[in-house]
């Protein structure tokens, strides 16, 4: 199993531009998330998804929105970026039973620039 | 309001030296806590979670609920415990379980 995998792993971007960051994972995981990681500032949840066809905000939703069409999927897009969305991005997935439910497994992260 | 703090950003330690990274929390029910880390260019990964009561690496935790702290210790650090230090608190209260983190402490073991 990959577990979470992320897309892409870097990328560069001009204020205004827009992208897409998917992350991927293959255990069959109900709850998704989307954190990024900013030095002082640790691990802040942006937005997250309970199962297929659903999301909910996390702490920092601004500027972000999401998608979750297939349960192996969740999607992460910038509209419009701006230089304070310049930041390391995390994908988490978790399972709903089982002993290790409560436990998040985490992609290896997309560093994004914006210029 | 539910909140987790690492008071410390960075602790150096010599190999050998005993490390304590530090945990607080604030929540008024029965808290279930956990300590994730990051290796240098590595995923972040659970370490240990308080319920399991469980050594990993040489690392335990125990849970002060008279202090509501969390602390993680290790006896003898090792190099190869170099990393970044995260608590985090389960969110309650119809957030689907969601994690607080704290803003994360940095281990640095000296040779």
């Amino acid at each position: 199993n990959a577990g979470v995998t992320q897309t892409p792993k870097f990328r560069v971007l001009k204020t205004g531009q827009s992208m897409t960051l998917l992350c991927a994972q293959d255990m069959n995981h109900e709850y998704m998330y989307w954190y990024r990681q900013d030095p002082g500032m640790g691990l802040r949840l942006i937005h997250y998804s309970v199962g297929e066809g659903t999301t909910a905000k996390g702490e920092v939703p601004d500027g972000y929105n999401v998608s979750r069409l297939k349960k192996q999927n969740f999607l992460l897009g910038l509209e419009s970026a701006a230089p304070s969305q310049t930041s390391v991005y995390f994908c988490a997935s978790r399972a709903t039973s089982g002993g290790l439910a409560d436990t998040q497994y985490f992609g290896p992260g997309t560093r994004l620039t914006v210029l | 309001a539910q909140r987790v703090t690492q008071p410390e950003k960075l602790l150096s330690v010599f190999k050998g030296a005993p490390v304590e990274l530090k945990c607080n929390y604030s929540y008024s029910g029965s808290p279930e806590l956990f300590w994730y880390v990051q290796y240098s260019r590595q995923r972040l990964q659970l370490l240990l979670r308080h319920i399991s009561r469980e050594s990993i690496k040489g690392f335990t935790a125990d849970l002060n609920k008279g202090e509501t702290s969390f602390h993680l210790k290790k006896p003898f650090a090792q190099e190869e415990d170099s990393a970044m230090y995260y608590c985090a608190l389960k969110k309650y209260g119809g957030s689907q379980g969601n994690l607080i983190f704290g803003k994360g402490t940095k281990l640095s073991v000296k040779p």
